[in-house]
């Protein structure tokens, strides 16, 4: 069943550290995948994604990795700064709905500490 | 850069009265979608819209809910009659063809209270 999210999981990190972000994912057949940030009081934000076809991306200061046998995302941020303070979501999407529909996660709450 | 916009930002409406919400997704943009978050839960699907057609809608969709595409340029969606449990953020996105999947970008928002 679903999870009730109104007390996400929260990682603390200190400002300059590195932060991982870590997603279980319900759908063996999805195979594309998305991290949005989603910062309080505005929409979700795209941060990085990665199709089923490789296990690691990275983009600035960001990297998703993949692990499609125990079916788990990551997102990694390299040097957390104050304004990386939001919630994470990863989204998963399969072939089987033809890409419209994108299952997300409950969250994760990402507070940098100066 | 473009974006997605959403009025109003803030929707209050009583028990039983319909709204409707608007969106003006990316101009060159083919399939738009509407999301709802009920307050601290995770962003839940409701529809997706392709070629003047609702291509796919969750549980949540029912027939209480409508979308439209009136012009060029909105996306609109409309509950008939509003229950309590409607209270939600509620965002339109929209997104490019690519194969049927490309990132999706999000609109702002807007805040359904229903009293």
């Amino acid at each position: 069943g679903e999870s009730v999210g109104l007390h996400l999981p929260t990682l603390s990190v200190q400002e300059g550290d590195n932060s991982i972000i870590n997603c279980a994912y319900s759908n063996s057949a999805s195979d594309y995948f998305i991290w949005y940030k989603q910062e309080s009081g505005k929409g979700p934000q795209f941060i990085i994604d990665i199709r089923s076809n490789m296990d690691k991306r990275q983009g600035q200061r960001v990297t998703v990795l993949l692990n499609k046998t125990v079916k788990h995302l990551s997102l990694q941020i390299a040097a957390t700064q104050p304004g990386d303070s939001a919630v994470y979501f990863c989204a998963e999407n399969s072939r089987d709905n033809y890409g419209q529909n994108f299952v997300f996660g409950p969250g994760t709450r990402l507070s940098v500490l100066p | 850069e473009p974006e997605v916009t959403q009025t109003p930002s803030h929707q209050v409406t009583q028990m039983g009265q319909e709204v409707i919400l608007r969106c003006v997704p990316i101009s060159n943009h083919l399939y738009f979608y509407w999301y709802r978050q009920i307050l601290g839960q995770k962003v839940e699907f409701l529809v997706s819209f392709y070629n003047n057609e609702i291509s796919e809608k969750s549980e949540i969709f029912d027939d209480q809910f409508s979308v439209e595409r009136p012009d060029g340029s909105n996306f609109t969606l409309k509950i008939r009659s509003t229950k309590l449990e409607d209270s939600a953020m509620y965002f339109c996105a929209s997104s490019a063809e690519n194969r049927g999947r490309s990132e999706q970008y999000f609109g702002p928002g807007t805040r359904l209270t229903v009293t």
